[in-house]
């Protein structure tokens, strides 16, 4: 079975600068999720998805982030525009159902640098 | 509200040594407890969990109620398992089933 694709693997943006991130989940995923790691500590849920609706986006900064998954399939996540204190890799991750009792899937994650 | 506390960021071993690496949680529903690991390069991925009560990799956790904690445990570690370990709690489907992480602890395992 085919992981959790995640594109790019790196990007290196000026602050004030825009960018997205793309994820496709394992196919029949259900539940989409994008996680915030900064270095030296463990992933931070930013919004997590079930099929096309937002189930939980109570941490993600709203000013500035916004993601979406409008087929219920692939997702998009956009900063806009970057702080230096983004600088993270966004992992995506996906599960069959919210309820899966199971962990989930992760992609490798997109590495995000501001300068 | 869910929280998952690792305390120590670094564990340092000799291989064939014991390891623990400690895990506490803060859940007032009845939770599931996952350890989570990250070799160098590669994604994050699912070691166990403590619904199976397996042993993945002679590694083994016991969920302890009394204690809030999940303690993931090797009796002799091997270089291999030098790497990032992630302990990580679901709560229930009220709180949307998510996934929340402690912030790691390396593990580096001296030959």
């Amino acid at each position: 079975e085919a992981g959790v694709a995640q594109s790019p693997r790196y990007k290196i943006i000026e602050k004030r600068q825009s960018v997205a991130f793309w994820c496709n989940p394992i196919s029949g995923h259900a539940t989409l999720y994008w996680y915030q790691q900064i270095l030296g500590q463990g992933p931070k849920l930013l919004i997590q998805f079930q099929n096309n609706g937002v189930v939980d986006d109570s941490q993600l900064p709203k000013d500035r982030f916004s993601a979406e998954r409008l087929k219920g399939v692939d997702s998009t996540l956009k900063i806009q525009p970057a702080k230096l204190e983004d600088s993270a890799v966004y992992l995506c991750a996906s599960s069959l159902e919210a309820g899966a009792p199971y962990g989930y899937t992760f992609g490798s994650g997109t590495r995000l640098t501001v300068v | 509200a869910q929280r998952v506390t690792q305390p120590e960021k670094l564990l340092s071993v000799f291989k064939g040594a014991p390891v623990e690496l400690k895990c506490n949680y803060s859940y007032s529903g009845s939770p599931e407890l996952f350890w989570y690991v990250q070799y160098s390069r590669q994604r994050l991925q699912l070691l166990l969990r403590h619904i199976s009560r397996e042993s993945i990799k002679g590694f083994t956790a016991d969920l302890n109620k009394g204690e809030t904690s999940f303690h993931l445990k090797k009796p002799f570690a091997q270089e291999e398992d030098s790497a990032m370990y992630y302990c990580a709690l679901k709560g229930a489907q009220a709180a949307g089933n998510k996934l929340t992480f402690g912030g790691g602890t390396r593990v580096l395992v001296k030959p």
